[in-house]
């Protein structure tokens, strides 16, 4: 079945630091989406990327999609403790109607 | 957000015992579907509904049931409920094929099993 990897599955940053979380697969992906889920909360749909190279941004968050649309990265900026949870992708893979998630990455910050 | 009620919310039941969960949607979205969430394992997609009675199976669909009788509610069933059951259960619904559109889960249903 799809396999997703996301990494890393951690992520400590002081407050004010920028970066970068990977997503990736062995295979080409029909199209990936992120979404972030606070701490107790319900994941919450953030971007969905669907062309080879696309980028696409949001305030301090930038997503992009690879080349052969095999892997994507999320990358924060100036990282705010409003950024704490754990970022999700999902993708598909051809004419599947099932979207699959990677396991995550758990951010925290320290103030 | 979107209207999506999940029922129960929280609910501890012993091993052997039947479950069901229920999702109630306001959007008239077509797609519906069930995801548990464990530690360590993000989000697994149980079963889905691309429409009334039609459903299918998702990456972890042993030991659960579903049925769509209505747009609106999409119910998931554990027949005998089992300790590995335990987990967090969220219902999402789209409006579109997941190509093209975003899901909107619900706030989730937390079941523990003795």
């Amino acid at each position: 079945g799809q396999q997703v990897m996301q990494i890393p599955q951690y992520q400590h940053v002081q407050e004010g630091e920028d970066f970068t979380t990977y997503c990736n697969s062995s295979t080409t992906l029909s199209n990936i989406q992120w979404y972030k889920q606070r701490p107790g909360g319900h994941p919450v749909f953030l971007i969905q990327l669907v062309k080879s190279g696309e980028v696409k941004k949001q305030k301090r968050l930038t997503f992009q999609f690879g080349e052969a649309k095999k892997n994507s990265s999320l990358h924060i900026t100036a990282t705010q403790t409003t950024d704490v949870g754990t970022y999700f992708c999902a993708v598909t893979q051809g004419g599947s109607e099932k979207l699959v998630f990677g396991k995550g990455m758990k951010l925290t910050v320290n103030p | 957000d979107a209207g999506i009620t999940q029922s129960p919310r929280h609910k501890v039941t012993e091993t052997g015992t039947p479950v069901t969960l229920r999702c109630h949607q306001t959007e008239n979205h077509r797609y519906m579907y069930w995801y548990r969430q464990d530690p360590g394992h993000g989000l697994r997609l149980i079963h889905y509904s691309y429409g009334v009675k039609d459903t299918d199976k998702g990456e972890v669909s042993d030991g659960y049931s579903v049925s769509r009788s209505k747009t609106e509610d999409f119910l998931l069933t554990l027949e005998s409920a089992t300790s590995s059951q335990t987990s967090v259960y969220f219902c999402a619904i789209s409006e579109w094929r997941v190509h093209t559109g975003e899901l909107f889960f619900g706030e989730g249903s937390r079941l523990t099993v003795l």
